[in-house]
């Protein structure tokens, strides 16, 4: 069981340029995250899925987009990167929230230049 | 809306015992409790469903007042091992987990 992996660990952009955040899970869990992490910030969500080809909002998505074409995967995309979005991203998955606890993925340290 | 973790950050010597607060200004169904060491993900600690119970693992307990909205999480005879950031999520049952800032705890010898 590799649990919740991410791809790349660490990334560096040029700002206006675009990258994709893998995110996989092997647990056949329903529910998947991404969140960011900045100092003094703790996690934020910036969009989550409740099912295959299910996402929505969270609290911080402007300039994000994802995907969840496959149960096991969720995509986090940067259309035009910009140096607000340097940050820590973690992916993260569970069963339905009500009791259930979320599995992190290492995490991706994303720079903006 | 984040819930709000008191202290921001505590220092304590191994052996004495430490409190960390988590309040919410909505109705919450569940509290989790995470711990993050530096440069790694976030850990889960434990859930507290609504009822007013009372958890534990190992040395760390926690308590949930469902009609104070309130969460303490309990460290107690803290280890080096203990060091690290708390971060309490409160689940209010229509959106996802939403986590606190965060606590930062550093346990020295």
């Amino acid at each position: 069981n590799a649990g919740v992996t991410q791809t790349p660990k660490f990334r560096v952009l040029k700002t206006g340029q675009s990258m994709t955040l893998l995110c996989a899970q092997d647990m056949n869990h329903e529910y998947m995250y991404w969140y960011r992490q900045d100092p003094g910030m703790g996690l934020r969500l910036i969009h989550y899925s409740v099912g295959e080809g299910t996402t929505a909002k969270g609290e911080v998505p402007d300039g994000y987009n994802v995907s969840r074409l496959k149960k096991q995967n969720f995509l986090l995309g940067l259309e035009s990167a910009a140096p607000s979005q340097t940050s820590v991203y973690f992916c993260a998955s569970s069963y339905p929230p009500t009791s259930s606890e979320q599995y992190f993925g290492p995490g991706t340290r994303l720079t903006v230049t | 809306q984040q819930p709000v973790q008191s202290p921001q950050a505590v220092i304590l010597r191994e052996g004495e015992d430490a409190v960390i607060n988590c309040s919410s200004s909505k109705a919450l169904y569940s509290v989790h409790w995470y711990r993050q060491k530096h440069g790694e993900a976030p850990v889960f600690l434990m859930i507290l469903l609504k009822g007013g119970e009372q958890k534990g693992h190992d040395k760390i307990s926690a308590s949930f007042n469902e009609k104070k909205q309130q969460s303490s999480l309990y460290l107690t005879a803290s280890q080096l091992s203990y060091s690290g950031t708390y971060f309490c999520g409160s689940f209010s049952g229509n959106t996802p987990l939403v986590f606190g800032k965060g606590t930062r705890l550093s346990v020295i010898a």
